[in-house]
């Protein structure tokens, strides 16, 4: 089963706002990753955050961790109508072997002209 | 940097027929690849592990027998759907395991699959 969660379900903004999603998980991690897809396209990875990192900024993007929250947030700042697409969290998590990815339910973005 | 392949990007089959999809590491080995399926609007659910030189390693409530796999060397993973049903209508993700600093994972574009 799916141990992420993400919140919102779906987020609509406008170009230049700035768009914030949430991810929760249930387990120890080694690490978690967001990423985006493009409608019916494949993932495109966007920044990987240890269990011992706080916070990671790429671009204009910044994601947190607060792992006795087992929580992980992406900001997405100045946004573009480009950003358009589904956002997820995935976590590799500390107890299964092989880097096994468990990927949360996604939140849909339309960033609006 | 890493890239993976998938073939074909789309196909459309028949009930009761088999399809098989293509994963390929293209510059680099991957001794693992996984399988994902994503159902519309909804997230990526792993399948299985395919291991190089040995058997697959499937998720819980996966067939082995209907989700054949098989990892015949280090650049390429096949996953073959046997006797397809419309429910088996998905998007298949593969994505192969590199090691970098930490193992990470490169996605392939996904194929389409649309059971008739």
């Amino acid at each position: 089963s799916q141990q992420g969660e993400e919140d919102p379900q779906a987020l609509s903004i406008q170009e230049g706002e700035n768009a914030t999603m949430n991810c929760s998980y249930k387990t120890s991690i080694n690490n978690l990753q967001w990423y985006r897809q493009n409608s019916g396209r494949g993932l495109v990875h966007l920044i990987l955050i240890r269990s011992n990192e706080r916070e990671k900024h790429s671009g204009r993007l910044r994601v947190t961790l607060d792992t006795s929250k087992k929580s992980s947030s992406l900001l997405i700042t100045a946004s573009r109508a480009a950003d358009t697409a589904s956002y997820f969290c995935a976590t590799d998590a500390r107890e299964t072997s092989g880097s096994r990815l468990t990927f949360g339910e996604g939140t849909q973005l339309t960033v609006n002209p | 940097g890493a890239v993976v392949s998938q073939h074909p990007s789309w196909v459309i089959c028949k009930s009761g027929t088999s399809v098989k999809i293509e994963c390929r590491s293209l510059d680099f080995q991957a001794t693992t690849m996984f399988w994902y399926r994503q159902f519309p609007k909804q997230s990526l659910m792993l399948m299985a592990t395919s291991n190089e030189g040995s058997k697959a390693t499937y998720e819980q409530g996966v067939e082995k027998d209907k989700f054949l796999i098989n990892h015949a060397s280090l650049t390429l993973s096949t996953l073959t759907v046997t006797s397809a049903h419309p429910e088996d209508s998905s998007f298949y993700i593969c994505s192969a395991l590199r090691l970098a600093v930490i193992y990470e994972q490169y996605f392939g574009p996904g194929t389409r699959l649309t059971v008739t």
